[in-house]
């Protein structure tokens, strides 16, 4: 079985300012971690995802995250916010090598001030 | 298509009654993947077929959920006498296949059917 926690349903961050999305998974088979980013009155699309190797992904619009197994976390940061970056973020995991179901977080609901 | 297509948008229906969601997923693409979003939750897993191969229904929350895929394309979601609590966004997603037989992890989303149940 497997499950993700995100820390906060809603951030508030200032634009130019550092974002910081928290993600917690448990899984009892090394797993594969996602974030996927629904803009508004879009579908979700793919942020980015570890799966083997480097821990430290990057993904599109500057994003990027870093899985540590120690904490069992993927938390998802920018350095420097826009306004486009306003948009719901879901954290994600899968099985890994042993299956292809994602699970999904409760999601958070980014806003992003001027 | 270019994308995975779901209709209807957006389905209004009173309680009791049936409805059915229908999915086109991207061609090629073997997995299919069914999901519902709930007003403030996350997404929620239904369903998962993937090829030839028997299809996950371990997120189905009762009976009253069904769905099928033929012909390893169009996939319908059934909901019987529909409840006031199944109103929610039903969203589906396709993936590719990869070698040895897994499937990408990169999901291809429709843009949903919004399900009202009054």
């Amino acid at each position: 079985a497997q499950s993700v926690t995100q820390l906060g349903s809603h951030v508030s961050v200032s634009e130019g300012a550092l974002v910081l999305l928290r993600c917690n998974y448990s899984s009892s088979v090394p797993p594969y971690l996602f974030w996927y980013v629904q803009y508004p009155n879009q579908g979700l699309q793919l942020l980015l995802k570890y799966t083997t190797g480097a821990t430290l992904v990057k993904g599109i619009n500057g994003f990027e995250a870093e899985f540590k197994k120690s904490e069992t976390s993927f938390h998802l940061t920018k350095p420097s916010a826009h306004m486009s970056d306003a948009a719901e973020y879901f954290c994600a995991v899968s099985e890994g090598a042993a299956g292809n179901k994602l699970t999904f977080g409760g999601g958070t609901r980014v806003l992003v001030k001027p | 298509g270019a994308g995975v297509s779901q209709s209807p948008s957006n389905k209004v229906t009173e309680k009791g009654k049936d409805v059915e969601l229908r999915c086109d997923p991207i061609s090629g693409h073997t997995a299919l993947y069914w999901y519902r979003q709930s007003l403030g939750q996350g997404l929620e897993f239904l369903i998962y077929f993937q090829g030839n191969s028997a299809p996950d229904k371990s997120g189905l929350p009762s009976d009253r959920f069904s769905a099928e895929r033929t012909g390893g394309s169009v996939s319908t979601l059934t909901i019987q006498r529909t409840q006031q609590e199944d109103s929610a966004v039903y969203l589906c997603a396709s993936s590719p296949a990869l070698n040895r037989g897994r499937v990408d992890e990169k999901l291809f989303f429709g843009s949903g059917t919004q399900l009202s149940v009054l």
